[in-house]
């Protein structure tokens, strides 16, 4: 298992500006990934952020709006840029720890105003 | 492609009374399958898991979980419901396109009466 934290917990942010998300995990991990849920929604897939390499994106979803850092094995930050009301969100990120069993953080719920 | 369909968004029941959450999924292959949970303002729980060894997979809290690949199901089930299990509930598959990626069902909230 892995114990994952989430830093803000939650946010209430105005439009145009941007806000970085933090993930620790309390062990080294390959493969880290980050998630958004919007209300009443299921999840949907970001970025996959291995560390070393590029952040990889689902379709949908850039660079330039959410640029992901993931500079050693148990750390990411993922910024929400420019944000708008429609990105007012819950964003969870999660670990593999193989067999495709991921682990969650406990979220950070967003409101942009 | 796989996808995974929960087939009821919302089920209520009365404590002390049996659970079903169904869950149908497609895929060419033999899949790993997963049920979160999420309590509300709370962060996601793996229930439990099914990778290709027992077909009766047993989790947390006295759910389980039967995978039917006949049926291409794989439906949650509890004995007896409690006023703590309220929640949402994901049923999840794995990416045949990759080895690490999931597909999440749309949820079912799970109402228990009093």
């Amino acid at each position: 298992s892995a114990v994952i934290s989430q830093k803000p917990s939650r946010d209430i942010c105005q439009r145009g500006t941007s806000l970085t998300i933090q993930c620790q995990v309390d062990s080294q991990v390959t493969m880290m990934f980050w998630y958004r849920q919007q209300p009443g929604q299921s999840l949907t897939l970001i970025a996959t952020a291995n560390q070393g390499s590029e952040a990889t994106y689902e379709s949908g979803f850039v660079i330039d709006k959410f640029p992901i850092s993931r500079p050693n094995l148990t750390f990411s930050t993922l910024t929400v840029s420019n944000m708008s009301p429609e990105d007012s969100s819950i964003y969870l990120c999660s670990v593999d720890i193989g067999e495709y069993e991921q682990y969650f953080g406990p979220g950070t719920r967003l409101t942009v105003t | 492609a796989q996808s995974v369909t929960q087939l009821d968004s919302h089920v209520s029941v009365s404590e002390g009374t049996p659970v079903l959450l169904r869950c149908n999924y497609s895929s060419s292959y033999s899949p790993s399958l997963f049920w979160y949970v999420q309590h509300p303002n709370k962060g996601l729980q793996l229930l439990l898991k099914y990778t290709s060894a027992a077909t009766l997979v047993k989790g947390i809290n006295g759910f389980e979980a039967e995978f039917k690949k006949s049926e291409t199901s794989f439906h949650l089930t509890k004995p007896s419901a409690h006023m703590s299990d309220a929640a949402e509930y994901f049923c999840v598959v794995s990416s045949m396109d990759s080895n690490y990626q999931l597909i999440w069902g749309a949820g079912t909230k799970l109402i228990i009466k009093p």
